[in-house]
Protein backbone atom coordinates (compact mmCIF):
# COMPACT_ATOMS: atom_id res chain seq x y z
CA UNK A 1 0.00 0.00 0.00
CA UNK A 2 1.61 3.40 -0.85
CA UNK A 3 2.31 5.94 1.04
CA UNK A 4 2.18 9.80 0.94
CA UNK A 5 3.95 12.13 3.67
CA UNK A 6 3.99 15.96 2.33
CA UNK A 7 6.82 18.42 4.08
CA UNK A 8 5.46 20.71 7.02
CA UNK A 9 3.68 23.87 6.92
CA UNK A 10 5.54 27.30 5.78
CA UNK A 11 4.92 30.37 6.53
CA UNK A 12 6.53 33.14 3.69
CA UNK A 13 6.86 36.84 2.28
CA UNK A 14 4.88 37.84 -0.34
CA UNK A 15 7.77 37.72 -3.42
CA UNK A 16 9.06 34.79 -2.10
CA UNK A 17 9.38 30.97 -2.88
CA UNK A 18 7.89 28.15 -1.34
CA UNK A 19 9.14 24.25 -1.95
CA UNK A 20 6.81 21.72 -0.84
CA UNK A 21 7.79 17.60 -0.87
CA UNK A 22 5.89 14.78 -1.04
CA UNK A 23 7.41 11.75 -0.18
CA UNK A 24 6.27 8.35 -1.36
CA UNK A 25 6.54 4.93 -0.20
CA UNK A 26 5.37 0.96 -0.80
CA UNK A 27 5.00 1.01 -4.61
CA UNK A 28 7.60 1.66 -7.52
CA UNK A 29 7.69 5.09 -7.87
CA UNK A 30 8.54 5.11 -11.28
CA UNK A 31 5.54 3.48 -12.20
CA UNK A 32 3.43 6.65 -11.00
CA UNK A 33 1.87 9.87 -12.04
CA UNK A 34 2.10 12.91 -9.35
CA UNK A 35 -0.38 15.47 -9.46
CA UNK A 36 -0.61 19.23 -6.98
CA UNK A 37 -3.95 20.34 -5.76
CA UNK A 38 -4.39 23.36 -3.53
CA UNK A 39 -7.57 24.51 -1.91
CA UNK A 40 -7.73 27.94 -0.15
CA UNK A 41 -10.16 28.34 3.42
CA UNK A 42 -13.75 27.21 2.78
CA UNK A 43 -13.55 26.49 -1.37
CA UNK A 44 -13.32 23.92 -3.32
CA UNK A 45 -10.21 22.26 -4.64
CA UNK A 46 -7.61 23.78 -7.73
CA UNK A 47 -5.35 21.75 -9.81
CA UNK A 48 -1.88 23.12 -9.72
CA UNK A 49 -0.30 20.02 -12.48
CA UNK A 50 1.38 17.21 -12.40
CA UNK A 51 4.40 15.22 -13.62
CA UNK A 52 4.86 11.74 -14.70
CA UNK A 53 7.49 10.14 -12.76
CA UNK A 54 9.05 7.73 -15.13
CA UNK A 55 9.77 10.65 -17.69
CA UNK A 56 10.08 13.43 -15.94
CA UNK A 57 7.56 15.20 -17.80
CA UNK A 58 5.09 17.94 -16.37
CA UNK A 59 2.12 20.04 -17.34
CA UNK A 60 0.36 22.78 -15.16
CA UNK A 61 -2.37 24.96 -15.11
CA UNK A 62 -2.47 28.50 -17.21
CA UNK A 63 -2.62 30.15 -14.27
CA UNK A 64 0.13 29.02 -12.44
CA UNK A 65 2.38 28.38 -15.95
CA UNK A 66 5.02 31.28 -14.92
CA UNK A 67 5.42 30.77 -11.55
CA UNK A 68 5.27 26.70 -10.83
CA UNK A 69 8.19 23.97 -11.07
CA UNK A 70 6.97 20.12 -10.85
CA UNK A 71 9.88 18.17 -10.67
CA UNK A 72 11.02 14.60 -8.79
CA UNK A 73 13.51 13.08 -7.26
CA UNK A 74 13.79 8.95 -7.88
CA UNK A 75 16.22 8.44 -5.71
CA UNK A 76 14.38 9.31 -2.73
CA UNK A 77 10.78 8.69 -4.20
CA UNK A 78 9.59 12.35 -3.93
CA UNK A 79 8.03 14.83 -5.97
CA UNK A 80 8.54 18.60 -5.12
CA UNK A 81 6.09 21.87 -6.23
CA UNK A 82 7.98 25.01 -5.79
CA UNK A 83 5.24 28.16 -6.04
CA UNK A 84 7.35 31.61 -6.40
CA UNK A 85 6.51 35.12 -6.76
CA UNK A 86 3.78 34.48 -3.53
CA UNK A 87 0.65 36.74 -2.95
CA UNK A 88 -1.87 36.40 -0.25
CA UNK A 89 -3.99 35.04 -2.55
CA UNK A 90 -1.32 31.68 -2.23
CA UNK A 91 -2.54 31.31 1.45
CA UNK A 92 -3.92 27.80 1.00
CA UNK A 93 -3.39 23.91 2.06
CA UNK A 94 -1.26 22.10 -1.39
CA UNK A 95 -1.85 18.28 -1.35
CA UNK A 96 -0.28 15.59 -3.63
CA UNK A 97 -1.57 13.03 -4.51
CA UNK A 98 -0.65 9.84 -6.74
CA UNK A 99 -1.92 7.10 -9.35
CA UNK A 100 -0.48 4.24 -10.80
CA UNK A 101 0.11 4.98 -14.64
CA UNK A 102 -2.37 2.35 -15.81
CA UNK A 103 -5.41 3.80 -13.95
CA UNK A 104 -4.20 7.31 -13.24
CA UNK A 105 -6.52 6.79 -10.34
CA UNK A 106 -5.37 9.46 -7.69
CA UNK A 107 -5.81 6.74 -4.47
CA UNK A 108 -2.80 8.07 -2.18
CA UNK A 109 -3.00 12.09 -1.08
CA UNK A 110 -0.45 13.45 1.40
CA UNK A 111 -1.56 15.46 4.17
CA UNK A 112 -1.67 18.11 2.85
CA UNK A 113 1.04 21.57 3.79
CA UNK A 114 -0.29 24.72 4.79
CA UNK A 115 1.46 27.78 3.14
CA UNK A 116 0.85 31.16 4.87
CA UNK A 117 1.88 34.03 3.01
CA UNK A 118 1.79 36.78 4.98
CA UNK A 119 4.05 40.34 5.06
CA UNK B 1 -9.61 23.78 -20.95
CA UNK B 2 -12.91 21.22 -19.80
CA UNK B 3 -14.92 22.76 -17.57
CA UNK B 4 -16.86 21.04 -15.09
CA UNK B 5 -19.84 21.69 -13.04
CA UNK B 6 -22.00 19.72 -9.90
CA UNK B 7 -25.30 20.05 -9.48
CA UNK B 8 -26.73 20.18 -6.43
CA UNK B 9 -24.34 22.65 -4.61
CA UNK B 10 -25.91 21.15 -1.49
CA UNK B 11 -27.98 18.30 -0.97
CA UNK B 12 -29.87 18.31 2.58
CA UNK B 13 -31.20 14.43 3.13
CA UNK B 14 -31.42 11.79 6.27
CA UNK B 15 -29.61 9.15 7.28
CA UNK B 16 -31.28 5.92 4.86
CA UNK B 17 -32.07 8.33 2.18
CA UNK B 18 -30.44 7.72 -1.39
CA UNK B 19 -28.40 10.42 -2.69
CA UNK B 20 -28.05 11.29 -6.39
CA UNK B 21 -25.19 13.90 -7.51
CA UNK B 22 -24.45 15.13 -10.80
CA UNK B 23 -21.23 15.82 -12.50
CA UNK B 24 -21.39 17.13 -16.18
CA UNK B 25 -18.26 18.41 -18.16
CA UNK B 26 -18.10 21.00 -21.03
CA UNK B 27 -16.57 18.45 -23.52
CA UNK B 28 -16.65 14.94 -23.16
CA UNK B 29 -13.78 13.25 -20.82
CA UNK B 30 -15.17 9.93 -21.83
CA UNK B 31 -14.87 7.67 -18.63
CA UNK B 32 -11.64 9.55 -17.25
CA UNK B 33 -13.63 10.65 -14.73
CA UNK B 34 -13.42 10.50 -10.52
CA UNK B 35 -15.23 10.91 -7.58
CA UNK B 36 -13.56 12.47 -4.56
CA UNK B 37 -15.03 12.36 -1.03
CA UNK B 38 -13.91 15.50 1.32
CA UNK B 39 -14.21 15.93 5.36
CA UNK B 40 -13.62 19.38 6.97
CA UNK B 41 -9.68 19.15 7.77
CA UNK B 42 -8.94 15.77 5.74
CA UNK B 43 -7.57 15.70 2.53
CA UNK B 44 -9.57 14.35 -0.54
CA UNK B 45 -10.61 10.57 -0.44
CA UNK B 46 -10.85 8.30 -3.88
CA UNK B 47 -14.24 6.91 -4.05
CA UNK B 48 -14.56 5.87 -7.66
CA UNK B 49 -12.15 6.32 -11.10
CA UNK B 50 -13.13 5.29 -14.70
CA UNK B 51 -16.04 6.97 -13.93
CA UNK B 52 -17.71 3.43 -12.42
CA UNK B 53 -14.75 1.93 -10.59
CA UNK B 54 -14.85 1.85 -7.28
CA UNK B 55 -11.56 2.44 -5.24
CA UNK B 56 -9.62 0.24 -2.61
CA UNK B 57 -11.86 -0.26 0.27
CA UNK B 58 -14.89 1.44 -1.03
CA UNK B 59 -18.46 0.19 0.66
CA UNK B 60 -20.78 -0.34 -1.69
CA UNK B 61 -23.00 2.16 -1.66
CA UNK B 62 -21.25 4.00 -3.42
CA UNK B 63 -21.39 3.54 -7.23
CA UNK B 64 -20.90 5.86 -10.47
CA UNK B 65 -22.24 6.00 -13.90
CA UNK B 66 -21.93 8.00 -16.67
CA UNK B 67 -19.49 8.60 -19.50
CA UNK B 68 -19.13 11.22 -22.28
CA UNK B 69 -20.02 14.71 -20.53
CA UNK B 70 -22.82 13.24 -18.06
CA UNK B 71 -21.86 11.60 -14.80
CA UNK B 72 -23.34 10.38 -11.21
CA UNK B 73 -22.27 9.51 -8.03
CA UNK B 74 -25.04 7.75 -6.05
CA UNK B 75 -24.87 7.07 -2.54
CA UNK B 76 -27.62 4.29 -1.82
CA UNK B 77 -28.19 4.76 1.60
CA UNK B 78 -26.51 7.60 3.64
CA UNK B 79 -24.29 6.76 6.61
CA UNK B 80 -23.63 9.54 9.26
CA UNK B 81 -20.05 9.19 7.89
CA UNK B 82 -21.16 10.20 4.27
CA UNK B 83 -22.07 13.70 5.42
CA UNK B 84 -19.15 15.62 3.13
CA UNK B 85 -18.23 17.75 0.27
CA UNK B 86 -17.87 15.26 -2.98
CA UNK B 87 -16.07 16.32 -6.05
CA UNK B 88 -15.69 15.16 -10.07
CA UNK B 89 -12.63 15.85 -11.47
CA UNK B 90 -11.64 14.49 -15.14
CA UNK B 91 -8.06 13.46 -16.24
CA UNK B 92 -8.46 13.10 -20.07
CA UNK B 93 -6.02 15.54 -20.96
CA UNK B 94 -4.85 18.24 -18.49
CA UNK B 95 -5.30 20.45 -16.78
CA UNK B 96 -7.54 17.94 -14.92
CA UNK B 97 -10.10 20.06 -13.45
CA UNK B 98 -12.38 19.72 -10.86
CA UNK B 99 -15.60 20.43 -10.39
CA UNK B 100 -16.89 22.97 -7.68
CA UNK B 101 -18.18 20.68 -5.35
CA UNK B 102 -22.10 19.26 -3.88
CA UNK B 103 -22.08 19.38 -0.08
CA UNK B 104 -24.45 16.83 1.35
CA UNK B 105 -25.29 17.74 5.17
CA UNK B 106 -28.21 16.81 7.73
CA UNK B 107 -31.90 17.24 6.68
Amino acid sequence: QMQVVQSGPEVKKPGTSVKVSCKTSGVTFTNTAVQWVRQTRGQGLEWIGWIVVSSGDANFADKFHNRVSITRDVSTNTAYMQLSGLSSEDTAVYYCAAAGVMTFAYEFWGQGTLVTVSS
Amino acid sequence: EIEMTQSPATLSLSPGERATLSCRASHSVSSNLAWYQQKPGQAPRLLIYGASSRATNIPARFSGSGSGTEFTLTISSLQSEDFAVYYCQHYIRWPFTFGPGTKVDFK
